[in-house]
């Protein structure tokens, strides 16, 4: 079954950083899709970030410059490095797996079950 | 990079009612946009991608439409497990983006 664990959140104070892992199983993570999502306290979703089979990544304009994905194939984990972190940052993050269709479709239909970042001082 | 806004954000129905929300881009994103469902605490779940696929599992009560920049969820008659929220999201661009989501509420 595939599954996606999340790790590393945590209470940070602002301006500080912190890197979120997410293990994938039953898939490889290098042939995949992978995005982060984070979800603030009663607020909706938000895109954070994608890394592509090839390497190619992109973000939100919200967190550009501040955070980074990656990936280690040794470990079949994601990760999102999170630089000077803001109150707004607050949030559980989610990783998931995008899917791509064979019609030439995206979604996502793996998720994690997240970790919480709380960013207060 | 494209928004995405839905209406309404939030609406109260009763069980076996047929119930709409409507998720509007910016511009056009042809019909690269998805729906997914969530219930509190929980991660979310596909239900429509491609704006009018049905996801495998899915209740055929759900079903989308639309193309270009105008889409619409539809529940054929509310059932007591479908009182959750609602986000729609554009796979279109690169930067991807949800609509900031519509609560579905027991009336």
């Amino acid at each position: 079954e595939v599954q996606l664990v999340e790790s590393g959140g945590g209470l940070i104070q602002p301006g500080g950083s912190l890197r979120l892992s997410c293990a994938a199983s039953e898939f490889i993570v290098s042939s995949n899709y992978m995005t982060w999502v984070r979800q603030a306290p009663g607020k909706g979703l938000e895109w954070v970030s994608v890394i592509y089979p090839g390497g190619t990544t992109y973000y939100a304009d919200s967190v550009k410059g501040r955070f980074t994905i990656s990936r280690d194939n040794s470990r079949n984990t994601v990760y999102l490095q999170v630089h000077s972190l803001r109150a707004e940052d607050t949030a559980v993050y989610y990783c998931a797996r995008i899917y791509y269709h064979s019609s030439g479709y995206y979604f996502i239909d793996y998720w994690g079950q997240g970790t919480l970042v709380t960013v207060s001082s | 990079d494209i928004q995405m806004t839905q209406s309404p954000s939030s609406l109260s129905a009763s069980v076996g009612d047929r119930v709409t929300i409507t998720c509007r881009a910016s511009q056009s994103i042809s019909n690269y946009l998805n729906w997914y469902q969530q219930k509190p605490g929980k991660a979310p779940r596909l239900l429509i991608y491609a704006a009018s696929s049905l996801q495998s599992e899915v209740p055929s009560r759900f079903s989308g439409t639309g193309s270009g920049t105008d889409f619409t969820l539809t529940i054929s008659s509310l059932q007591p497990e479908d009182f959750a929220t609602y986000y729609c999201q554009q796979s279109y661009s690169t930067v991807w983006a949800f609509g900031q989501g519509t609560k579905v509420e027991i009336k």
